[in-house]
């Protein structure tokens, strides 16, 4: 595709469900990252994907969240047992190479709400 | 650990003003810098990517400039316009680690 895309951009879900998002990077890019951002505050890093290369996983918050990449394209981020402080815009990005190299391009973002 | 800093946190100005928004990081050894600009309730569009081997970065009426060895970049902005009131980011990146933002300047230019 022509940018980077996440569904869903609005996720509404009940403490204590799980949740499920996904990221589309941009068609060749190898590298391929986690970040979301609560109300107010930064971006904060949760996963970084670089080819073959095992993910670096130091950002995740709990063992509740994982990040899978299949094939080296599509990503999706779980969230188990949600809490309302898992509530925030959950944003993917992609560059062709990995850091250092590259320019990083972001989705639009998947906004989780936890009621 | 990398530490980014933006100031100022807010900015509010006048139509056509010039501007500059500052970003400083604690580790100079990067292997690059990224400014971003985000809209309320948006993802991120990057503005411009400067190499550590380089000195500064144009695209139209901004300007990015990269001191690495003081942990400093600037993004100047020429003739502010209303469009480009938004969220302003720099993020750092170092080799084989993640991209670290800083907490952004809010700017809104005034009509």
């Amino acid at each position: 595709g022509a940018g980077v895309s996440q569904s869903p951009s609005n996720k509404v879900t009940e403490k204590g469900k799980d949740v499920e998002l996904r990221c589309d990077p941009i068609s060749g890019h190898t590298a391929l990252y986690w970040y979301r951002q609560s109300l107010g505050q930064g971006l904060e890093f949760l996963i970084y994907f670089q080819g073959n290369s095992a993910p670096d996983k130091s950002g995740l918050p709990s063992d509740r969240f994982s990040a899978e990449r299949t094939g080296g394209s599509v990503s999706t981020l779980t969230i188990q047992r949600t809490q309302q402080e898992d509530s925030a815009v959950y944003l993917c990005a992609s560059s062709l190479q990995g850091i250092g190299n590259t320019e990083a391009f972001f989705g639009q973002g998947t906004r989780l709400t936890v009621v | 650990k990398q530490e980014v800093t933006q100031i100022p946190a807010a900015l509010s100005v006048p139509e056509g003003e010039n501007l500059v928004l500052n970003c400083s990081f604690t580790d100079s050894a990067i292997y690059n810098l990224q400014w971003f600009r985000q809209d309320p309730g948006k993802g991120l569009t990057s503005l411009l990517l400067i190499q550590s081997s380089q000195r500064e970065q144009t695209s139209g009426r901004l300007n990015a400039s990269l001191d690495k060895s003081s942990g400093r970049s600037t993004l100047y902005i020429a003739a502010s316009q209303p469009g480009d009131s938004a969220t302003y980011l720099c993020a750092v990146g170092n080799y084989g680690q993640n991209f670290v933002f800083g907490p952004g300047t809010r700017l809104s230019v005034l009509p």
